[in-house]
């Protein structure tokens, strides 16, 4: 099966400096990645949606000069949370989809990432 | 809006069977789909429907009634690692997926 690779896995950082997190696709091109935050005991939240060579698409209230997405490459895109603040501490999962537009219909989800902001 | 129900929490016991019951308002269908969470993981995934009908897949299988809005997931002989959270999702008309808040199993002994 696909793979999904995060990196970090959890991390702890101070208030105010910034944090990247690398998701990639281990064995497979994914040419659509999403972003997603989780709260304890909450569903997951599209943050961004970002496809290879383009600029993400947020979703509605998320900050996008706070929650820098690159997706440079068909197997890489990070997420960079500047200026963290403990607000942000949070899991953060990826997913990769492959194939073309809408016609893959597997997302393949990365472990996480343990955000922590002190 | 788009809106997912699925019950917040259910408790069963090993050995037992239970049906995890989803219902979906979204714009457009393009799939419907169940996850697996376990505490501190991220969600796997288990099954996909996008026709009316069950698709078995071992101890798991999942259903679909399009023209309902609706979808179950069973869980058979159930085993002690089944405790977990299961998430139902819908791909809307724009592929993007709409999630469940899911619904949180405990399994007794």
């Amino acid at each position: 099966g696909a793979v999904v690779s995060q990196h970090p896995s959890r991390v702890i950082c101070k208030s105010g400096t910034s944090v990247k997190i690398e998701c990639r696709s281990l064995d497979f091109q994914a040419t659509t990645m999403f972003w997603y935050r989780q709260f304890p005991k909450k569903s997951l939240m599209l943050m961004a949606t970002s496809n290879e060579g383009s600029k993400a698409t947020y979703e509605q209230g998320v900050e996008k000069d706070k929650f820098l997405i690159n997706h440079a490459s068909l197997t890489l895109s990070t997420l960079t949370v500047t200026s963290a603040h403990p607000e942000d501490s949070s899991f953060y999962i990826c997913s990769a989809r492959r194939g073309i537009g809408g016609m893959s219909y597997e997302q393949y989800f990365g472990p996480g990432t343990r955000l922590t902001v002190t | 809006g788009q809106n997912i129900d699925q019950p917040t929490e259910m408790t069963a016991t090993e050995g037992a069977i239970v049906q995890i019951n989803c219902t979906y308002q979204t714009s457009g269908f393009n799939g419907l789909f169940w996850y697996q969470q376990h505490a501190g993981e991220a969600p796997t995934f288990l099954s996909y429907n996008v026709l009316d009908g069950l698709e078995e897949k071992g101890r798991f299988s999942s259903f679909l009634s399009r023209s309902k809005g609706y979808s179950y997931l069973l869980l058979k002989e159930l085993q002690m690692k089944d405790s977990a959270s299961y998430l139902c999702a819908v791909r809307d008309s724009n592929y993007q997926l709409i999630w469940g808040a899911g619904t949180k199993l405990i399994i007794k002994p």
